[in-house]
């Protein structure tokens, strides 16, 4: 089993919808990171939070440290935020490492 | 601007040659990473530094050799005993210690025929 599992692994939403991806993670950790893979294949850091919730744009992040789960929403989604969004954590064992989710590859339609 | 430069793009080697994959960063952070990512699978950590002339492997750095010789620069070479060296590589840098965000270069694809 993965250390971090994220769900759905794929995701289609037509303009306009609300999208959640999910992010659990089975170890202990100092900060969850979301990422976003444009299909250039750079990668963009969206947040970093270690408790709470963090809001940028039509981007909010949430994490539940007790439940070591973390949601990543999009509200008023567009087709241009089609791209594959990675879930990673910093574990409170390795220092700044990052150990990734699989992404959620995720198409928005017009 | 500041930010991670990995060149080339896209790269081409004949199996049982060596290459060299460059990322050049000048956020003046300590740490640097590379990563290999595959098709279905999440990034998995090949080798990292956390200061100039020290690096460690990461969790599949069988067939890698890297150098941190400059704060600067992070090379990843590809020798040829990886097995499987066709894939998609990205360098990555933070400043050191815990919760600190990752900065990440676009990636090299490379394809060994």
């Amino acid at each position: 089993k993965n250390e971090v599992e994220q769900s759905p692994q794929n995701l289609t939403a037509q303009e306009g919808e609300f999208i959640t991806i999910n992010c659990s993670y089975s170890v202990g950790i100092s900060a969850l990171h979301w990422l976003q893979q444009h299909p250039g294949g750079g990668i963009v850091s969206l947040f970093m939070l270690s408790s709470g919730k963090k809001k940028h744009g039509r981007l909010i992040a949430t994490i539940n440290i007790q439940e070591k789960h973390s949601s990543l929403h999009i509200t008023a989604s567009h087709p241009r935020d089609s791209a594959v969004y990675i879930c990673a954590v910093t574990q409170k064992t390795s220092g700044s490492r990052l150990t990734f989710g699989e992404g959620t590859q995720l198409t928005v339609n017009p | 601007d500041g930010g991670i430069t990995q060149s080339p793009k896209y790269l081409f080697r004949k199996e049982g040659q060596n290459v060299t994959l460059s990322c050049e960063q000048n956020l003046n952070h300590d740490a640097m990473y590379w990563y290999r990512q595959d098709p279905g699978q999440g990034l998995r950590l090949i080798y990292y530094s956390q200061i100039v002339n020290d690096f460690q492997k990461g969790d599949i750095a069988e067939g890698y050799s890297v150098s941190r010789e400059k704060k600067e620069s992070f090379p990843l070479t590809v020798t040829s005993a990886q097995k499987n060296p066709t894939a998609f590589y990205l360098c990555a840098s933070s400043l050191a210690g815990v919760n600190t965000e990752a900065f990440f270069g676009q990636g090299t694809r490379l394809t060994v025929v």
